[in-house]
């Protein structure tokens, strides 16, 4: 699987938004890119995920990069319960490819 | 729905003694199932997947194992436990649909610590 790289660390203010980048410079055609947000003590569970338009859900927007070397997942308006590590993640569309690989992530840190 | 179930939740363990962690999933047939460890503040590292009973993969050599006996039960053992073995133990399970779209499911964890 093609690599991620995401910073370590950001922080926002509690109803502001939040802007979660992820850089996949190798990615290739059949990649997908998704996302999955770990809270504190409890499995990673699933958020978004997209290959080449933008696509919104209840949780989150992802946009993605018109050459798709990087995307952004967008959270409208951060909440205490958003503070997460967030992994972006790139799955092989190409195959039925077993693995997912999750990098150390972004941790976020929401301010009251 | 499906539920994924692992225990024991926390688990306290001497260096040198066996170590047995079960999952199970309800509501599904046939996933894929899948075993993490993530050590304290690092990512998480996977350490086997499953895709049918009898069928395991391991993605890092050490002295873990896992089995699938039946299609939706999945152990994760080691004979002797070392220090480094210490971490959150993740379970987690696919439909095994086609990478693009498949969605993974955790379970709630146990915390392993060994002394």
């Amino acid at each position: 699987d093609a690599k991620t790289t995401q910073p370590n660390s950001m922080e926002s203010n509690e109803e502001e938004p939040v802007h979660l980048p992820c850089n996949h410079s190798t990615i290739s055609g059949t990649d997908y890119i998704h996302w999955y947000r770990q809270l504190p003590s409890q499995g990673p569970e699933y958020v978004i995920h997209g290959l080449t338009s933008n696509v919104n859900n209840r949780m989150a927007s992802l946009a993605i990069a018109e050459d798709r070397k990087s995307s952004t997942l967008i959270l409208h308006r951060a909440t205490l319960r958003d503070a997460a590590v967030y992994y972006c993640i790139l799955r092989d569309g190409s195959n039925t490819g077993n693995q997912f690989y999750f990098g150390t992530g972004t941790s976020l840190t929401v301010i009251p | 729905s499906q539920t994924i179930h692992q225990w024991p939740a926390t688990l306290v363990q001497p260096v040198g003694s066996p170590l047995s962690l079960e999952c199970t999933v309800e509501g599904t047939s046939n996933p894929n199932l899948y075993w993490y460890r993530q050590a304290a503040g690092r990512g998480l590292q996977l350490l086997f997947y499953s895709v049918g009973i009898g069928q395991i993969s391991s993605e890092v050599p050490q002295n873990l194992s896992a089995s699938r006996p039946q299609d939706r039960q999945f152990i994760l053992s080691s004979k002797k436990l070392l220090l480094s073995d210490s971490g959150f133990y993740l379970c987690a399970w696919t439909l095994g649909l086609t990478s693009s779209t498949d969605t993974q499911y955790f379970g709630p964890g146990t915390r392993l610590t060994v002394l």
